[in-house]
C-alpha cells in the first residue's frame, strides 16, 4: 500500500500570502496524484489531479507539480475562503486508492 | 448538474447491519465508476470501496473486506453499500463519491454524505 504523508500538519497565513503544502509518496507514482479541498462541514472538492491538471471551476490561483515522489500544492495568494483541509490522493497504485492525513490552511 | 444524494445511514448496535443508497443525477451513471469513502469523527479521508462502471469488478479496503458489499443499479442510477457485522470504528460520515473515468482514478464529485453512527 502507498503511504502518503503530508507537511506541514497546519499552515497559519495571512490573507495575500503563498501557501506550499507537500504531499510525499514512499514508493514512485509518477504523476498520478490529486488534491482535494474539504471547508468544515462541507464534502470534499477536487482541485487538482494528475499533478497539475486543474478540475473543472478551480481558480487559478491553485496549482499543483510534482513526480516520482514529491508532489506541492500552492496557493498564490491566499483568499479567506481557502480555509480548510486539503488532501492528497494517488491513483497509481490501486487497491486501495490512498489519502494523505491533510493539511489544515488557517488564514489569520 | 451532478448530484449525488445519499442515504441509509442512522445509529445501529455493533454487530448490526445497515444499507446506504446513493441517488445519482446529472450524467451518465452507468458509464462511471463510483466509490464509497468514510470520515470518522474529526479525521481524515478512508477510501472504503469502487464498482467499476457495469458493476463487474468490485474493491475493498481490507478493514471492510467480508463485511460490506457494493452494488448498482444502473436502471436505477442508484449504488449501494450494504453493511454487516458492524463496528465501533465503522462509525463515519459517507459519502458516495462519483469517479472521473470508467476505472479507478480520481473522485471528481462527492455526496454530502451520510452520518453512521456504531453504539451500544
Amino acid at each position: 500500500e502507498i503511504v502518503l504523508t503530508q507537511s506541514p500538519a497546519t499552515l497559519s497565513l495571512s490573507p495575500g500570502e503563498r501557501a506550499t503544502l507537500s504531499c510525499r509518496a514512499s514508493q514512485s507514482i509518477s504523476t498520478y496524484l490529486a488534491w482535494y479541498q474539504q471547508t468544515p462541514g462541507q464534502a470534499p472538492r477536487l482541485l487538482i489531479y494528475d499533478s497539475s491538471t486543474r478540475a473543472t471551476g478551480i481558480p487559478a490561483r491553485f496549482s499543483g507539480s510534482g513526480s516520482g515522489t514529491d508532489f506541492t500544492l500552492t496557493i498564490s495568494s491566499l483568499e479567506p475562503e481557502d480555509s480548510a483541509v486539503y488532501y492528497c490522493q494517488q491513483r497509481y497504485d490501486w487497491p486501495p486508492w490512498t489519502f494523505g492525513q491533510g493539511t489544515k490552511v488557517e488564514i489569520k | 448538474q451532478v448530484q449525488l444524494v445519499e442515504s441509509g445511514g442512522g445509529v445501529v448496535q455493533p454487530g448490526g447491519s445497515l444499507r446506504l443508497s446513493c441517488a445519482a443525477s446529472g450524467f451518465i451513471f452507468s458509464t462511471y465508476g463510483m466509490h464509497w469513502v468514510r470520515q470518522a469523527p474529526g479525521k481524515g479521508l478512508e477510501w472504503v470501496t469502487f464498482i467499476w462502471y457495469d458493476g463487474s469488478k468490485k474493491y475493498y479496503a481490507d478493514s471492510v473486506k467480508g463485511r460490506f458489499t457494493i452494488s448498482r443499479d444502473n436502471s436505477k442510477n442508484t449504488v449501494y453499500l450494504q453493511m454487516n457485522s458492524l463496528r465501533l470504528e465503522d462509525t463515519a460520515v459517507y459519502y458516495c463519491a462519483k469517479d472521473r473515468m470508467r476505472g479507478g482514478t480520481y473522485i471528481d464529485y462527492w455526496g454530502q454524505g451520510t452520518l453512521v453512527t456504531v453504539s451500544s
